[in-house]
């Protein structure tokens, strides 16, 4: 069964500070999204990871993809206010009946 | 030892008919959410329940009603089916209430529905 570990769950971060939020997964796969979550709202997609050493940036975010480590990561660069939000990973089970499994999320708060 | 669990996992129908999806959480966590997945995989939140009261209702049409028979559970209702249904549906939970704070979620494995 296709499982999904992010880590960490909860980040605080002062805002101009770099961090890096990880997601696992345990089963071949070789598309990975990154969602943004902001409180009680839809799950909007900030990227789509197709292959092996794909990396996409978009503002202060950098998302990597490494199939073989079946690891992907998310890199924040200088903070600011406006980046905290829950974010999700999840993973396409392509080669599992295509189910598509989620992330628990990482909460980031940016403070002042 | 599932956490969120949804049956069916494939649901096909036809336009017009009335078809449920169910989804458990065995987590404690006091709040359960539904997710409609459009074709870009773009994920929209359609209702939370938190304590058997429900607390977003984003427009989505009458038809689609949410049931939380306990807190446990948070059941899906969609009447006359049409073609634009057809879509991935995702059930969550979480501890909190989303307007407090978003919470981490945990998803279910997501239901796939076809309206032929």
């Amino acid at each position: 069964e296709l499982k999904v570990e992010q880590n960490p769950l909860f980040l605080s971060m002062q805002e101009g500070k770099n961090y890096t939020i990880y997601c696992n997964y345990s089963t071949t796969s070789d598309r990975l999204y990154w969602y943004r979550q902001d409180p009680g709202k839809s799950l909007e997609s900030l990227f789509v990871l197709l292959s092996n050493g794909a990396v996409k940036q978009e503002g202060r975010l950098m998302a990597s993809l490494d199939t073989k480590a079946r690891l992907s990561t998310l890199h924040i660069t200088a903070a600011v206010h406006d980046l905290s939000a829950t974010y999700f990973c999840a993973v396409d089970g392509i080669y599992n009946n295509n189910d598509m499994r989620f992330g628990a999320g990482t909460r980031l708060t940016v403070k002042p | 030892d599932t956490a969120v669990s949804q049956t069916p996992k494939y649901l096909v129908t036809q336009m017009g008919n009335d078809k449920s999806i169910k989804c458990e959480q065995n987590l404690g966590h006091d709040t359960m959410y539904w997710y409609k997945q459009d074709s870009k995989k773009f994920l929209k939140i359609m209702f939370s329940y938190n304590n058997k009261e429900l607390i977003i209702n984003e427009t989505v049409p009458n038809r689609f009603s949410p049931k939380s028979p306990d807190k446990a559970h948070l059941n899906l209702h969609i009447n006359s089916l049409e073609l634009g249904d057809s879509a991935v549906y995702f059930c969550a939970s979480s501890q909190d209430s989303p307007l407090v704070n978003t919470d981490t979620q945990y998803f279910g494995p997501g239901t796939r529905l076809t309206v032929l």
